[in-house]
């Protein structure tokens, strides 16, 4: 079964930045499509972004309230996706995860998550 | 950007049938997804493509979508269904993946 275990994650303080990591295994991980997810406390579901297997191009996207802070990479040699958080605010509180993104033509879902890692930032 | 309304909360006595929706125009030109997420657990595929079961999901899982709602389905209600329930679709034009703000369920 599809494993995906996340790390990393800590307290900092606003402004400061954080390195998420993402384990995967048992599947094919170069191939897949991933995404990140986050939960803010007693909240719910949100998207902050997404990053292509290199084959169709490699290339990430973000959502607004995280562009141009965010960074999300990938090591296929490590089946190792990366969140690299720079200048976090207050509101990026939260448990982040990792997921599993399934494209088709007309859609697409997240098949697989992983446990969570939780992020705080508080001064 | 675009919203996806869900009730809050939602209650059933264990056996009956509970009805969550998801409401946004047109969300019947979309395929919806649902995620279950118990307390404390990362969230589950329970349906995708609006009406599909990933393999290991209970028959009694079900969805439906037309018009200006879609709508999952959970028969037979256990205690073991209580959980936030989410929908989630895609938006084409600007990329997007946009979560409802998901539905607690409660089994009395």
């Amino acid at each position: 079964e599809v494993q995906l275990v996340e790390s990393g994650g800590g307290s900092v303080k606003p402004g400061g930045s954080l390195r998420l990591s993402c384990a995967a295994s048992r599947f094919t991980f170069r191939n897949a499509w991933m995404s990140w997810v986050r939960q803010a406390p007693g909240k719910g579901l949100e998207w902050i972004g997404r990053i292509k297997s290199k084959t169709d191009g490699g290339t990430a996207d973000y959502a607004a309230p995280v562009q141009g802070r965010f960074t999300i990479s990938r090591d296929d040699s490590k089946n190792t996706l990366y969140l690299q958080m720079n200048s976090l605010k207050t509101e990026d509180t939260a448990v982040y995860y990792c997921t599993t993104e399934r494209p088709t033509a007309v859609t697409t879902r997240f098949d697989y998550w992983g446990q969570g890692t939780l992020v705080t930032v508080s001064s | 950007s675009y919203v996806l309304t869900q009730p809050p909360s939602v209650s059933v006595a264990p056996g009956q049938t509970a009805r969550i929706t998801c409401g946004e125009n047109n969300i019947g030109s979309r395929s919806v997804h649902w995620y279950q997420q118990k307390p404390g657990q990362a969230p589950v595929l329970v349906v995708y493509d609006d009406s599909d079961r990933p393999s290991g999901i209970p028959e009694r899982f079900s969805g439906s979508n037309s018009g200006n709602t879609a709508t999952l389905t959970i028969s037979r209600v256990e205690a073991g269904d209580e959980a936030d329930y989410y929908c989630q679709v895609w938006d084409r034009i600007s990329d997007l993946r946009v979560f409802g703000g998901g539905t607690k369920l409660t089994v009395l």
